[in-house]
């Protein structure tokens, strides 16, 4: 079962501040964040473990809430290069493969 | 250090016909996951590879398959396309589990 993302899409300022959520209805061992620029492949930006850890990435970090399987992507003072569809992807316990969420599709304007 | 390659990178298929889609992953990898994405779907799991096994599968027909090769490479194979096929194919390596290295994928239009 996909993970499920909020919001899908968002336009923010240059500057501005974004969150983006990951929710799962299944007890997560982990949570990875990857982002895609429009025609080229998803890369990586960070991996949390159970254990309720943060994690930053320049300016962007994310938290991992192992009780509400829950994980926030952080972008603050977003930048033009911020653009693009940001995927979180699950694993649960018992099971290796990661499963996507279906996208949050971020746009930064001047 | 050479990334993941896919080749080919486009390809127009019909209806009823087979397609195998190849995948070179990063030298040292020996994982070698594949994904289905359109658009509004996302990144739909098919299946995972480990030293020539098949380690996980995801929830598509049997008319998609894989392998993998002693030297890590992959191929994946879609037989009997149907116009619900069209997507864009990406192959990931990894040295086990973590971060995956995904490939510009293999863009596939079935007619």
């Amino acid at each position: 079962q996909q993970p499920v993302q909020s919001p899908q899409a968002v336009i923010l300022r240059e500057g501005e501040d974004a969150v983006i959520n990951c929710s799962s209805s299944k007890a997560l061992y982990s949570v990875h964040w990857y982002r895609q620029k429009h025609g080229e492949a998803p890369v990586f930006l960070m991996i949390l473990l159970k254990g309720g850890e943060q994690k930053g990435h320049e300016k962007i970090s994310a938290s991992f809430n192992e009780k509400k399987q829950q994980s926030s992507l952080y972008l603050t003072a977003s930048q033009l290069s911020y653009s693009g569809t940001y995927f979180c992807g699950t694993e649960d316990f018992g099971n290796e493969k990661l499963t996507f969420g279906t996208g949050t599709r971020l746009t930064i304007i001047p | 250090k050479a990334g993941v390659t896919q080749t080919p990178r486009y390809l127009i298929k019909t209806r009823g016909q087979q397609v195998t889609l190849s995948c070179s992953p990063i030298s040292g990898h020996r994982s070698v996951s594949w994904y289905q994405q359109t658009p509004g779907q996302g990144l739909q799991f098919l299946f995972e590879y480990f030293s020539e096994t098949q380690r996980n599968k995801g929830n598509f027909p049997g008319r998609f398959s894989g392998r993998q090769f002693s030297n890590s490479r992959s191929e994946m194979n879609v037989s009997t396309l149907e116009l619900g096929d069209s997507a864009l194919y990406l192959c990931a390596s990894s040295r086990n589990t973590g971060e995956l290295f995904f490939g510009e994928g293999s863009r596939l239009t079935v007619l």
